[in-house]
């Protein structure tokens, strides 16, 4: 049971648009944290998406983006892409149990 | 190019001990928080430990506090992790991250990974 709460699946199509959320409690993404995002393609590593909610490591595309409100999160991607679809994490910290915490994950499949 | 290349991963039986090795470079190894994450088969990611670039501050998650100790030898651009007492629960592909930020911290820099398989 993953401190932050994503969708386990979601899908769309070549050019549309899908947000894939990350709820957290008043411990974590309430509490004021940021929230980062990475993707992981099949059988690689994780890689960073998107950090402190919505700022781009170089070299990510602006079909990414990042939201925050409340205790809750987003990553939005438009303009969907066959080589998007990979496996999507939220990340944060924790002030109750002191640790840095994910999601679950979100596989991501491009139809 | 700044680089992380994870070692020492393998099958071993519960209970046994395996060390595992980071080798950094392309950056000021010594002004950074370094970080293992691992992920079992199948599942998602979950944070391990995390280390203070002068081993000041070291972190650890319950699921492996007293049984693993992080640690780092700046003078080689290494990180570690010694594992000990290992349960078939630890099976999982571990990644060194370096962790950046301030009051939120992410890791920007991930190694490839090395499996530790727990297994009689």
């Amino acid at each position: 049971q993953s401190v932050l709460t994503q969708p386990p699946s979601m899908s769309g199509a070549p050019g549309q648009r899908v947000t894939i959320s990350c709820a957290g409690t008043t411990s974590n993404i309430g509490a004021g944290y940021d929230v980062h995002w990475y993707h992981q393609l099949p059988g690689t590593a994780p890689k960073l998406l998107i950090y402190a909610t919505n700022n781009r490591p170089s070299g990510v595309p602006d079909r990414f983006s990042g939201s925050k409100s409340g205790a809750s999160a987003s990553l939005a991607i438009s303009g969907l892409q066959p080589e998007d679809e990979a496996d999507y994490y939220c990340q944060s910290y924790d002030r109750s149990l002191g640790v840095w915490v994910f999601g679950g994950g979100t596989k991501l499949t491009v139809l | 190019e700044v680089q992380l290349l994870e070692s020492g991963g393998g099958l071993v039986q519960p209970g046994g001990s395996l060390r595992l090795s980071c080798a950094a470079s392309g950056f000021s190894f010594s002004t950074y928080v370094l970080t293992w994450v691992r992920q079992a088969p199948g599942k998602g990611l979950e944070w391990v430990a995390s280390i203070s670039g002068n081993s000041g501050i070291k972190h650890y998650a319950d699921s492996v506090k007293g049984r693993c100790t992080i640690s780092r030898d700046n003078s080689k651009n290494t990180l570690y992790l010694q594992m000990t007492t290992l349960r078939v629960e630890d099976t999982a592909v571990y990644y060194c991250a370096r962790v950046m930020g301030s009051f939120s911290y992410y890791f920007d820099v991930w190694g490839r990974g090395t499996l530790v398989s727990v297994s009689s």
